[in-house]
This record gives structure tokens, sequence and C-alpha cells, in this order.
């Protein structure tokens, strides 16, 4: 059963640093979405993209986050100066129309 | 503003036991809504989508109240692998709008 993945699973990075989360939709989905989940707390959604440009962004998607797909099988997720409260879970996931969005396993995210 | 309201729980029920969970929302043009379950530090998975007829998939119900604008699930004969946290989800334009969860716990 195909699977969205990402990478890496648990990344570490100092306040200010720049980090880059990655993701691999399944592959025949169009649309690809980021979610954070900071822990205790509901899933966020952060942003959407279609035919590569973002389709809807929140307000915690501000100018310190940006997305990507540099090829035909990757999704990144940057956030260019991390923030303490940037710690979360941040889920990939990706659907084939708008709904039924099918998540990543995540990558936990601790700043410090 | 709370797109999507669920009680918390938590739900500790007996094996074999039915439990019924329900959830409020906000925005009545959502036309969408689905019941995904979470395990502790994983990702949301779909349960089961909800829609205005309501559906059914072996021992899960899920129905859909338009008028007072509420989704439930029933779980019947409760097992347990179905401890997790139970998420209420109605779509946006573009995204989906998560509850903050019903944490179940059945018990042997």
């Amino acid at each position: 059963e195909p699977e969205v993945t990402q990478t890496p699973s648990h990344q570490v990075t100092q306040m200010g640093q720049e980090v880059i989360l990655r993701c691999v939709p399944i592959s025949n989905h169009l649309y690809f979405y980021w979610y954070r989940q900071i822990l205790g707390q509901k899933v966020e959604f952060l942003v959407s993209f279609y035919n590569n440009e973002i389709s809807e962004k929140s307000e915690i998607f501000d100018d310190q986050f940006s997305v990507e797909r540099p090829d035909g099988s990757n999704f990144t997720l940057k956030i260019r100066s991390t923030k303490l409260e940037d710690s979360a879970m941040y889920f990939c996931a990706s659907s084939e129309a708008v709904y039924e969005q099918y998540f990543g396993p995540g990558t936990r995210l601790t700043v410090t | 503003r709370k797109e999507v309201e669920q009680d918390p729980g938590p739900f500790n029920v007996p094996e074999g036991a039915t439990v019924a969970f329900n959830c409020t929302y906000s925005n009545s043009a959502s036309q969408s809504f689905f019941w995904y379950r979470q395990d502790c530090r994983k990702e949301p998975k779909l349960l089961m989508s909800v829609y205005s007829s309501g559906n059914e998939d072996g021992r899960f119900t899920a129905q859909l109240n338009r008028a007072s604008q509420y989704i439930s699930l029933l779980i019947r004969d409760s097992k347990l692998s179905d401890s997790a946290t139970y998420l209420c989800v109605q779509t946006g334009a573009n995204n989906l709008f998560f509850g903050t969860g019903t944490r179940l716990t059945v018990i042997p």
C-alpha cells in the first residue's frame, strides 16, 4: 500500500537555524499539505500546495516558512530561522483530490 | 474561533462495550467530514469519511446531522486495539480542520 514518507524522523536544531523537512507524497497524488502538532495540542493546518503553487496557507505560515517541490517526488518545508515555539511534530499529507488526505509519519522538530 | 469541538474524554470502556463520540462544527458550508484515529505520537490515520447520509464500516458507524451541525462516531464491540485518540475533522477550502480529539481507552 502506497505511503507518504518523511525524513528525518527527528530533527534537533538551535534557535535561529534553518531547517528543511522532507516529504515524499504518494506518487499519483496531486495535492500536498503540511500540518503541525504541538505536543498535547490539536493538529493545525499550515499550507496546501497544488499545481506547483500554494493554494492556501494559515496564519501560522508566515514569512519564516516556505514550501517547495524541487522535483517530481519530493515536497519540502523550510523554516528559515527557527524559534523555540516551532518545536512540534510536522506532518506532511497528500491526496488525490482535495479530501481524504493521507499523512506521513511526521518529523519531530526540537528547537533548543 | 473553534471550528470543531470535541469532548476530550478520556473515555475508559471495557472490552466489548459500545461507545459513542460526538463532535460539533461551526462551518455550515463544509461539504465533507471525517473521523481520523491517532495513536500516541503517531500520525493521524483516516478512519472513515462521513457524508450526508452517514455510513457504516464494520463495527464503526458515523452519522452526520447537518441541522444541528454535529457528527458522531459509534464503535460497537470495542477491542483493545481501538484504544487511541479519535479526531473529528471538517474540510475547509483546501485543508482540514481538526478537533482536539477524544481519547478512548479500552480496558481488558
